[in-house]
């Protein structure tokens, strides 16, 4: 069965301190990773993944893929209390009789930044 | 303004009683989808549209109906809701992938919180 698996669940930092956020992956087919920040609404798009060791980077923000080992990083640096979101993985795989269509979440990581 | 938008917000309903919620999208998006997030679960597939009259199931088809008589419009149908529907629903939208190369990079509406007593 496909899954997508984020960890931690939920963490809690201070501001100014950097942390990674993971994400490992079982899926069929694989074309890309995604990751999304979600705050009281809507998810919003961060970056797509499709190579392995290309790191983007957005700002305090970067993303890297492994696609040997099944897994993804997110790290975000010197923390800010705009930062407390969850956080979503997202993978692309070929599921359902060749269509393309399925987009597989995991469950996020709840990251709040304390003042 | 490029956007997806969800009608309703909002909705408290009962047991049996059909509803639809509405999306719709101005980006000429051939690809889009329907997610419900619950706590615990995350966010997970319900129903996904390929192009106008494709549509496919995704993860939690049971109990949903969709239609796409036209690129812009991706209404969801309860035709009889349970309360185990209640839940957060989210529509998505993307570029169709022989296009992007990818339908992944998705834009979401808003959300339409459903409770179904």
């Amino acid at each position: 069965e496909d899954k997508v698996v984020q960890s931690p669940l939920s963490l809690v930092v201070h501001e100014g301190d950097t942390v990674t956020l993971n994400c490992s992956y079982e899926v069929t087919n694989f074309r890309s990773l995604l990751w999304y920040k979600q705050e009281k609404k809507a998810p919003t798009f961060l970056f797509m993944l499709t190579s392995s060791g290309i790191e983007k980077k957005s700002g305090r923000l970067s993303s890297i893929l492994d696609k040997k080992e099944l897994f993804s990083i997110l790290n975000i640096t010197a923390t800010q209390t705009g930062d407390s979101a969850i956080y979503l993985c997202a993978v692309g795989g070929r599921v359902y009789g060749g269509s393309q269509g399925n987009l597989i979440f995991g469950k996020g990581t709840k990251l709040s930044v304390k003042p | 303004e490029a956007q997806v938008t969800q009608n309703p917000r909002y909705l408290i309903t009962v047991t049996g009683k059909k509803l639809t919620v509405t999306c719709s999208q101005n980006m000429n998006h051939e690809y889009m989808s329907w997610y419900r997030q619950d706590p615990g679960l995350g966010l997970r597939q319900i129903y996904y549209s390929m192009n106008v009259e494709v549509t496919d199931k995704g993860d939690v088809p049971e109990g949903y109906k969709v239609s796409r008589k036209e690129k812009r419009n991706f209404p969801l149908i309860l035709e009889s809701p349970s309360p185990n529907q209640t839940s957060l629903y989210f529509c998505a939208s993307s570029l169709h992938p022989t296009t992007s190369g990818n339908t992944d990079t998705q834009y979401f509406g808003p959300g339409t919180r459903l409770t179904v007593l």
